[in-house]
């Protein structure tokens, strides 16, 4: 079935640093690939996605490239902000399949 | 702007009694999702339903079971709450397989 592997957290950074989380995939079909971020006290929302292979997303400064070849999805910000502390979820989604997410990882950002 | 309400935020309980969480989606969507949030972020899926029909059943315990009186609702009920089963409830709405919008959670504590 479809997998999801992501950075293991926590990851604690300080405010001005890159920040990069990496997250790979399995699947057998043609999926759509998503970042998701939990803020305390909240569901997880939309940070971006990409359905097609070679392109990127992007949003508030952070980035993926959704790499076929490699079946990776690795989220980067060239400098975090202490409001970007939160928990990221990479996830795909397939037809017919309920999405699914990686174990989650946790940024905090000291300033 | 919250699309997915789900009541109650909380609820505390002993092992053995009955629960049950609801969820509205005021977005039109047409796919409704429950995962379950364990203490280390972990995002599982449990159920969804498209269409009053229940697409996806991961296998979980028999005392799980969604309850959905049309396409805008969708409830969870567990018969006799055992302590693993303290987490957040998230509940997700979604047209097809395209971004999930998720509520804010139920946080379930089995004493």
């Amino acid at each position: 079935g479809d997998s999801v592997t992501q950075t293991e957290g926590p990851v604690t950074l300080s405010e001005g640093t890159s920040l990069t989380v990496n997250c790979s995939y399995e699947t057998k079909q043609y999926p759509t690939l998503f970042w998701y971020v939990q803020y305390p006290g909240e569901g997880p929302q939309l940070l971006f996605k990409v359905p097609k292979a070679n392109e990127k997303g992007s949003n508030r400064g952070f980035e993926a490239t959704y790499n076929k070849e490699a079946t990776s999805f690795h989220l980067q910000k060239a400098s975090v902000q202490e409001s970007d502390s939160a928990v990221y979820y990479c996830a795909l989604s397939n037809n017919n399949n309920a999405p699914r997410f990686g174990a989650g990882t946790k940024l905090s950002v000291k300033p | 702007e919250t699309a997915v309400f789900q009541t109650p935020n909380y609820h505390v309980t002993q092992v053995g009694n009955e629960v049950s969480f609801n969820c509205k989606q005021t977005l039109g969507h047409d796919t409704m999702y429950w995962y379950k949030q364990d203490s280390k972020k972990l995002l599982k899926i449990m159920f969804s339903y498209n269409n009053k029909q229940l697409i996806v059943n991961e296998t979980v315990p028999r005392r799980f079971s969604p309850q959905s009186s049309d396409k805008a609702h969708l409830n969870l009920r567990i018969k006799s709450v055992e302590p693993e089963d303290s987490a957040v409830y998230l509940c997700a709405s979604s047209h097809g397989q395209d971004t999930l919008y998720f509520g804010a959670g139920t946080r379930l504590s089995v004493l």
